[in-house]
């Protein structure tokens, strides 16, 4: 099992410009989450989903879409990048069953944004 | 509100010297709570995790963790450092609605030889 991938691992991006984030998960998790970590501040959960075809707003949602067409794939865009959104991006995902909260992690891309 | 709370941004210890990580949480929180660890440049892992089946829980790499519900804790404790033990280190408490996790600003452990 991989656990929990995520590409690219490192990218650089001008402002303005676009890309999508793609995490990829192996475990039959039924939820998925993307987080931004940047110094001070812990983890902060952009958005979630609970489901293939659901998304959720976290705490800091604006600038960012997601979607989940695959069970096993959450993607995560950024349509016009700002250099506020540089930062190490985590995604992760834990089963739906009852009782089983923890989350698993991926190993996070780090974005900047000049 | 629901909120998870780490007392210091970095604790620093001596190897061998006991390590103590302080986190405390908000009473309206659900009874599960975590305890993640992040080495430099990789993602979190679970060392630990409450589920109200004991109040101590015992974790990877010889951690533990005491719930006390009076004090609304759940700190995390090892008895002797050792220089692989220098990560930060992230509590987390289920948030009510069962789907997400609320997360503290971490503490970043120095280890010392």
């Amino acid at each position: 099992n991989a656990g929990v991938t995520q590409t690219p691992k490192f990218r650089v991006l001008k402002t303005g410009q676009s890309m999508t984030l793609l995490c990829a998960q192996d475990m039959n998790h039924e939820y998925m989450y993307w987080y931004r970590q940047d110094p001070g501040m812990g983890l902060r959960l952009i958005h979630y989903s609970v489901g293939e075809g659901t998304t959720a707003k976290g705490e800091v949602p604006d600038g960012y879409n997601v979607s989940r067409l695959k069970k096993q794939n959450f993607l995560l865009g950024l349509e016009s990048a700002a250099p506020s959104q540089t930062s190490v991006y985590f995604c992760a995902s834990r089963p739906g069953t009852q009782g089983s909260y923890e989350q698993y992690f991926g190993p996070g891309t780090r974005l900047t944004v000049t | 509100a629901q909120s998870v709370t780490q007392l210091g941004s970095h604790v620093s210890v001596s190897e061998g010297a006991l390590v103590l990580l302080r986190c405390n949480y908000s009473s309206s929180v659900p009874p599960y709570l975590f305890w993640y660890v992040q080495y430099p440049n990789q993602g979190l892992q679970l060392l630990l995790k409450y589920t109200s089946a004991a109040t101590l829980v015992k974790g990877i790499n010889g951690f533990e963790a005491e719930f006390k519900k009076s004090e609304t804790s759940f700190h995390l404790t090892k008895p002797s450092a050792h220089m692989s033990d220098a990560a930060e280190y992230f509590c987390a408490a289920l948030n009510t609605g069962f789907q997400k996790l609320v997360f503290g600003t971490g503490t970043r452990l120095l280890v010392s030889p």
